[in-house]
């Protein structure tokens, strides 16, 4: 059982240049979920998707895109990266019923990426 | 929105001593606090989570604790050891109706457990 995986591990990236994160789950989610974690400022939340189809822009969401043209992949990419956009990428899934309105989130290893 | 205050930002212990780490939020609709611990190199793992109903909950060496009525919880692990080092991040999430929340998390706290 994989859980959730990304890709890369690590990318060091050219500003200017474009870019996609991958992210996959085989836990048949149905939300998914990127968030940026940066020294001092714990995880911010990018861009969200509650279901295949649909998406949401999160606390940070400028110069990222996201797709949601199924269930178990949510790719984030960055147009046109800029330093600023140095940061580990975390992609998480929740979908568990527990009854509370609230499902527990399953993060995935990250992305560490470097943009010069 | 919502705004998560969390500290310490770090914290040493030597094991076997106990640690505290302790969270405020803002928004009193905010109902479901859970808690992640993030290991070196890997993404943030759920631990332990409180709802706005229940003052304390406990598994195993890991407690947690809320006061509503002041908005602030805590997370409390006992008898430390050297795996329990890691960043710990608290979060509040408000649920807003069936599949929509929002979650907050905190800034996270550095734990480190001194053989």
């Amino acid at each position: 059982i994989a859980g959730i995986t990304q890709a890369p591990t690590s990318q060091i990236l050219a500003a200017g240049r474009r870019m996609t994160l991958r992210c996959t789950q085989d836990m048949r989610h149905n939300a998914m979920y990127w968030y940026r974690q940066d020294l001092g400022l714990g995880l911010r939340l990018i861009h969200y998707s509650n279901t295949a189809g649909t998406t949401g822009k999160g606390e940070v969401p400028d110069g990222y895109s996201v797709s949601r043209a199924n269930t178990d992949d949510f790719p984030l990419t960055l147009a046109s990266a800029v330093p600023s956009q140095t940061s580990v990428y975390f992609c998480a899934s929740s979908g568990s019923d527990r009854g509370i309105g609230y499902n527990e989130q399953f993060f995935g290893p990250g992305t560490r990426l470097t943009v010069l | 929105g919502e705004n998560v205050e969390q500290h310490p930002s770090t914290l040493s212990v030597q094991e076997g001593d106990s640690a505290v780490i302790k969270c405020t939020y803002s928004d009193s609709a905010s109902n479901y606090f859970p808690w992640y611990k993030q290991e070196l190199g890997k993404g943030p793992q759920l631990i332990i989570d409180i709802r706005s109903n229940v003052g304390e909950k406990k598994d195993q060496r890991i407690a947690v604790t809320l006061n509503k009525t002041a908005k602030h919880f805590s997370l409390h692990i006992t008898e430390t050891q050297p795996e329990d080092s890691a960043v710990y991040f608290c979060a509040a999430v408000r649920v807003r109706g069936a599949g929509s929340y929002q979650l907050t998390f905190g800034k996270g706290t550095k734990l480190s457990v001194i053989p």
